[in-house]
């Protein structure tokens, strides 16, 4: 089965230096990988995926990730940090099949990142 | 462009009330559905998904069930409530089959807190 793993469980970076938010993935076949972040009491928000390509992806907020095949990593990062990034990140993976093209997918278990003024 | 919409935001309910959240998705058609419900503000436990009207997978047995009468709305259900039902209920929507989007799209949440 795949899976996600973020080894972090906080992250915190002073404002203006750059961060990364690990994930790792575990899958069979080309992966899927998706980056999510979630303020406070509200939904998750699509921020950037790998799918085929360029190993550097390029994605909202000026959010980027690089997919590393060998390490099987999909780091997520930003050149310079705001305060208003400290929020909850969420690096998924597409998983199972279900039909016509459709898929579940595994979400990992969050890194919070904190961005100190 | 496509919204998705849930309510309520928040819900106090007792031990054995029943339960009803709604999930509508306005500027798209057949999409998929996905009910996860998120624990202490970490990981998404998938409950249920649906890939059109009157189609539903569960994917933890448990006291919740899920319908879809419409084909953008989709309502996750209880005849009696625990108090691990207590969550962060989310709902999402991803492109139908063949759009060739990968990404979920979710709703601002549902807060649910069993007394």
């Amino acid at each position: 089965a795949q899976s996600v793993a973020q080894p972090e469980d906080q992250v915190n970076v002073a404002e203006g230096n750059p961060l990364t938010v690990k994930c790792t993935y575990s899958v069979s076949g080309n992966p899927y990988l998706f980056w999510y972040v979630q303020y406070p009491n509200r939904g998750l928000q699509f921020l950037l995926k790998y799918i085929t390509g360029d190993n550097l992806v390029k994605g909202s907020y000026g959010f980027e990730a690089e997919f590393n095949k060998s390490q099987t990593s999909f780091h997520l990062k930003k050149p310079s940090a705001l305060v208003s990034d400290s929020a909850l990140y969420f690096c998924a993976v597409r998983d199972t099949y279900i039909t016509s093209g459709t898929y579940k997918y595994i979400f990992g278990t969050g890194t919070r990142l904190k961005v100190l003024a | 462009s496509q919204t998705i919409h849930q309510w309520p935001a928040t819900l106090v309910q007792p031990v054995g009330s029943p339960l009803s959240l709604e999930c509508t998705v306005e500027g798209t058609s057949n999409p998929n559905l996905y009910w996860y419900r998120q624990a202490a503000g970490r990981g998404l436990q998938l409950l249920f998904y649906s890939v059109g009207i009157g189609q539903i997978s569960s994917e933890v047995p448990q006291n919740l069930s899920a319908s879809r009468p419409q084909d953008r709305q989709f309502i996750l259900s209880s005849k009696k409530l625990l108090l691990s039902d207590s969550g962060f209920y989310l709902c999402a929507w991803s492109p139908p089959t063949g759009q060739g989007t990968h990404e979920q799209y979710f709703g601002p949440g549902t807060r649910l807190t069993v007394t």
